[in-house]
């Protein structure tokens, strides 16, 4: 079936670092690739998608590169702040015959914590 | 644009209580899909729905877990009776049945059963 693995956390940066978190994924089909941010108390948001090879999905200075050839989704940011400190999930959508969308595998996610 | 609302934020319960949790989606998405957060085993996916019809439940835990869709709007996730193994976050999500389209999740319930 479909998977996400993410790197263990958690991950301690300090601020102005680069930020890389390694997301891989098994899957049939042609599937869409999400990292969604989870800030404390809040529920998910999503921060990113790419929905087929070698697109580069980027918001707020995140960047991730659909690889198919890696079966890779690494979730990279020049520069991290204070504010960026959350956990960040990985997860795919396996589309339906006629491209809907339905549910989401979801890796177990990667706590971010970014000190001044 | 209203998100998706879940309510309550918070409940503390006993054990052998009903507890109901609510949720409201975005007005218009097709799907609606109720998580489970706990520390020990991540975000797990309990049930779905697409246009009020349940599609997969085959993530809830056990016969004390119910959903039900009455109507576009609205959706309950009950437990009876509660057990302390059951205290989690509950979030509820909601996305649109179009390719490629994200689900926007609620802030949660945070469930505690004492």
């Amino acid at each position: 079936g479909n998977s996400v693995t993410q790197m263990e956390g958690p991950v301690t940066l300090s601020e102005e670092a680069f930020l890389t978190i390694n997301c891989t994924y098994t899957a049939t089909g042609y599937p869409s690739l999400f990292w969604y941010v989870q800030y404390p108390g809040e529920g998910l948001q999503l921060l990113l998608k790419a929905t087929k090879a070698d697109d580069k999905g980027s918001n707020k200075g995140f960047e991730a590169t659909y690889r198919k050839e890696t079966t890779s989704f690494h979730l990279e940011k020049g520069s991290v702040q204070v504010s960026d400190s959350a956990v960040y999930f990985c997860a795919l959508s396996d589309h339906r015959v006629y491209g809907g969308s339905e549910k989401l595998v979801f890796g177990k996610g990667t706590k971010l914590t970014v000190n001044p | 644009d209203a998100g998706v609302i879940q309510s309550p934020r918070h409940e503390v319960t006993e054990m052998g209580q009903e507890v109901t949790l609510r949720c409201k989606p975005i007005s218009g998405h097709d799907y609606l899909f109720w998580y489970r957060q706990t520390m020990m085993r991540g975000l797990e996916l309990l049930i779905y729905f697409n246009n009020n019809v349940p599609i997969d439940d085959s993530g809830m835990p056990e016969d004390r877990f119910s959903a039900k869709m009455p109507n576009a709007s609205f959706s309950t996730l009950k437990i009876q009776p509660s057990e302390p193994r059951d205290s989690a976050v509950y979030f509820c999500a909601s996305s649109l049945d179009r390719a490629n389209q994200p689900q926007h999740f609620g802030d949660g319930t945070r469930l505690s059963i004492l």
